[in-house]
């Protein structure tokens, strides 16, 4: 079953702007992940982020975590074209090491 | 990029026919995974590998198999292929330490079944 699901489903925005994509989860999670994909390509990892933090940053990421709304944040700041890809959270999929993805945000940079 | 690979990187086949999608790492990760994954939806886990010789169905019902004979290798089968399995196939790795575990995502193989 579906854990994370991104919002929106899809994003277009001018380079330079900032993009923030969100997800909301259903059970308690002892962290969360952030992939990237871009098109017909496979996923590559951005940031993870531990349920006892609230923030985490990256590079032009930034990451938050709210696990009493059981939500993540991912904003790229000053985005270019080469952003443009699909985004994912991932949450553990119960035991055994497995992750579970949401559906992903589409996310379009215009030059 | 990571150190997994995936050929055929696409396969257009006629329906009945037997294939065989390759997926090798060289990272000496234990944990491997194959996902099925159509174009925009979210990906679904068919199969996973804890080590050689483990082999477990993932949450997505698959008529493929998989096998785990050798570490680095991890490939998947099907044995009459349909239009039905037409997709693309993603295959993972990740050391499988703990839950905070990255996995390191293969190119894809898309296949397409006349």
């Amino acid at each position: 079953s579906q854990q994370g699901e991104e919002d929106p489903q899809a994003l277009s925005i001018q380079e330079g702007e900032n993009a923030t994509m969100n997800c909301s989860y259903k059970t308690s999670i002892n962290n969360l992940q952030w992939y990237r994909q871009n098109s017909g390509r496979g996923l590559v990892h951005l940031i993870l982020i531990r349920s006892n933090e609230r923030e985490k940053h990256s590079g032009r990421l930034r990451v938050t975590l709210d696990t009493s709304k059981k939500s993540s944040s991912l904003l790229i700041t000053a985005s270019r074209a080469a952003d443009t890809a699909s985004y994912f959270c991932a949450t553990p999929g119960g035991s055994n090491y497995k992750l579970t993805f949401g559906k992903g945000t589409l996310l379009t940079v215009n030059p | 990029e990571a150190d997994i690979y995936q050929t055929p990187r696409y396969l257009v086949i006629g329906t009945g026919k037997k294939i065989t999608l390759e997926c090798s790492q060289t990272m000496g990760h234990d944990k491997m995974y194959w996902y099925q994954q159509d174009p925009g939806m979210e990906l679904h886990l068919i199969h996973y590998s804890y080590g050689v010789n483990s082999t477990e169905k993932g949450d997505l019902s698959s008529e493929s198999t998989v096998s785990r004979i050798r570490t680095e290798h991890f490939p998947l089968t099907l044995e009459s292929a349909r239009p039905s399995h037409t997709s693309q196939y993603l295959c993972a790795s990740s050391r499988g330490t703990d839950h905070t575990d990255t996995q390191y995502f293969g190119p894809g193989t898309r296949l397409t079944v006349l």
